[in-house]
């Protein structure tokens, strides 16, 4: 089983736009929808886009999704200290017998 | 809101099996589908299965042949087994409930710690 690609690292400025990618395949995000989670250190994940780009209740609107073909994106706008975290992409996967397949996180580091 | 909470014993012995339970509140286990994930340390997320308030269940083709999921509705818990555990399988637990069948977790538990060693 592959894993979702996701840069393992990326950083911005406060104020600053920073963009995460996620690149899947035809059989996982080309024909199902792209999920996005936050971990905070020492914390459980927590979901911040569901559906390629909806936003559970409570999660601000500095965060949005979009997908692509077989890439997804997370965007976050004018980033805050408390942004800092793992951010992870995931999948529902059809090949075999369909599975969850996640991407390998992409730890954000604010400057 | 529907909180999640996993229990059970932080340490396993290599070749035993690791059980695992997470109990359900503020809301009915009925009419939702729930997942069990797990985080090896300082590493990545890897689903393990789900299991619908009726039984059915789903289960990572990696770990099928070792993975059984369980119910009770009366209890408003859910239950995870994993035999033949070896240092491979140390990390944390978690329990999440899905919005639907085959897709990602949505809502997590807290999260528990297995650690395999003898």
């Amino acid at each position: 089983q592959s894993v979702l690609t996701q840069p393992p690292s990326a950083s911005g400025t406060p104020g600053q736009r920073v963009t995460i990618s996620c690149s899947g395949s035809n059989s996982n995000i080309g024909s199902n929808y792209v999920y996005w989670y936050q971990q905070l250190p020492g914390t459980a994940p927590k979901l911040l886009i569901y559906r390629n780009n909806q936003r559970p209740s409570g999660v601000p609107d500095r965060f949005s999704g979009s997908k692509s073909g077989t890439s997804a994106s997370l965007a976050i706008s004018g980033l805050r200290s408390e942004d800092e975290a793992d951010y992870y992409c995931a999948a529902w996967d059809d090949s075999l017998s369909g599975y969850v397949i996640f991407g390998g996180g992409t730890k954000l580091t604010v400057l | 809101q529907v909180q999640l909470q996993e229990s059970g014993p932080g340490l396993v012995k290599p070749s035993e099996t690791l059980s695992l339970t997470c109990s359900v509140s503020g809301g009915s286990i009925s009419s939702s589908y729930w997942s069990w994930i797990r985080q090896s340390p300082g590493k990545g997320l890897e689903w393990i299965g789900y299991i619908y308030y009726t039984g059915t269940t789903k289960y990572n083709p990696s770990l099928k042949s070792r993975v059984t999921m369980s119910v009770d509705t009366s209890k408003n818990r859910i239950s995870l087994k994993l035999t033949s555990v070896t240092s491979a399988d140390t990390a944390v637990y978690y329990c999440a409930r899905d919005y639907s069948s085959n897709c990602p977790p949505a809502y997590w538990g807290q999260g528990t710690l297995v650690t395999v060693s003898s």
